[in-house]
Parts: C-alpha cells; structure tokens; sequence
C-alpha cells in the first residue's frame, strides 16, 4: 500500500468545519483513501472511504483531488468529542494490514 | 449493525501466567484480525484469519498463540509474556474476499493488557 503524510497536529474551534489534509502521491490505480480515527484509549473508528469521488456520510466529507495524489477530510462541525487522532490510510487488498502511519492529533477547543 | 466487542476490557497478568484474550462479531465478516498498540503509536497487525484459517502472522513470537474456533469468535491466547508485550490488543473484522474491492475493517474497543 501507499504511505501517506499528514501533519502531526491540528486545532479547530468547536462549531468550525475541520479540514483535515493527506497526501499520497504514490497511490495506485487500485488503491482506495480510508479515513478512521482513534480517541483516546478507544479502538479505531471507521469514518469514510472513496476512491476517486467526493464521498459524504453522516460523520463527514471526503474530497479527492483528480490526480488522486491527496485528500481532504471535512468534519463539517466539529464538537469536543471529534478530539482525536485521524489516520489517513491507502488500501487496496482484502485481508492485509491497514498501514496507519502517525496520523493527525486533532483538538478541537471551546 | 458494525459491532465488534472484546473482553476482557482491562487485564493485569505475571509473567508465568497464562490468559486469553476474546474478540465476536456478528456481522457475518469472514476475515478477522489481531493489532497490537503500543502507547503513543499506530496499530501494527499481528494475524489475520480468513474464513478461519490463519493467513498472515506476522512474524509473532509464539507466547502469542491465535485461534478461531468459529466465524464470530476470535481469540488471543497468552503466555510467559514480557513486560515489553504490555499494549492494547485492538481485533478488527471484515467481509473478506467477498467484499470485492474495498473491504473496510471495524474495530473492537481493545483490551489493555499489563504484563507485570
């Protein structure tokens, strides 16, 4: 799978839309963006995966750039309770290892 | 329904003896998995089970010793642990090859073990 890189910390204010960049320059075609996150002391949390197009669920917005080297994940809303790290992952094969890189401590402040 | 629960929550144990650790899931997910997360770092996978058979060690020191006797049940079976072992245990499932090409893994909440 692809790495990718994202910055190590981030803060949002409570109520602002949480913009949460990655880049994969090396993703391949087969390859999917999945997004999870991890508060403290809790196992990962699925958010929301795509491919090539914008995804939207009920947690949040995956925007893809056409090149597909990077993506951008939108916590629309951010509350306190969206404080956590956000790993951006590239993975393409059933059955193997989700690579999780170090992700990006969120924390979103009153 | 993408529950994956894991007892116990919280485990203590020396070095001599010998505990489990246990993952269910009912959503019908075929592929099932062992991560281990040491604090302030990602989660590294240890095993992978596809329709219960052992299909990825990765490279595990054998005082780890997996098992699932059944599509819902996984479990983690320990002994003679060193205190370097102390993390938390996270299981992960999935619908596996029929999932065709995205195959998104669900996590358990973990078990934190301490290896005194």
């Amino acid at each position: 799978d692809a790495k990718t890189t994202q910055p190590p910390s981030m803060d949002c204010a409570e109520g602002r839309a949480a913009n949460l960049p990655c880049n994969h320059s090396t993703i391949s075609g087969n390859e999917y963006v999945y997004w999870y996150r991890q508060i403290h002391s809790q196992g990962p949390q699925y958010i929301i995966h795509g491919l090539k197009n914008n995804e939207t669920n009920e947690m949040a917005s995956l925007i893809i750039t056409e090149d597909r080297k990077s993506s951008t994940l939108i916590l629309p809303h951010a509350t306190l309770r969206d404080t956590a790290v956000y790993y951006c992952i590239v993975h393409s094969n059933s059955g193997y290892a989700l690579n999780f890189g170090k992700g990006t401590s969120l924390l979103v402040t009153p | 329904d993408t529950e994956v629960t894991q007892t116990p929550k919280h485990l203590v144990m020396g070095m001599t003896n010998k505990k489990s650790l246990k993952c269910e899931q009912h959503m019908g997910h075929r592929a099932m998995y062992w991560y281990k997360q040491k604090a302030k770092k990602p989660p590294e996978l240890m095993f992978v089970y596809s329709y219960e058979k052992l299909s990825i060690n990765e490279s595990v020191p054998s005082r780890f010793s997996p098992e699932c006797p059944n599509s819902s049940l996984l479990n983690l079976h320990l002994h003679a642990l060193q205190p370097e072992d102390s993390a938390l245990y996270l299981c992960a499932s999935s619908q596996g090859e029929l999932a065709g090409p995205t195959d998104t893994q669900y996590f358990g909440p973990g078990t934190r073990l301490t290896v005194l």
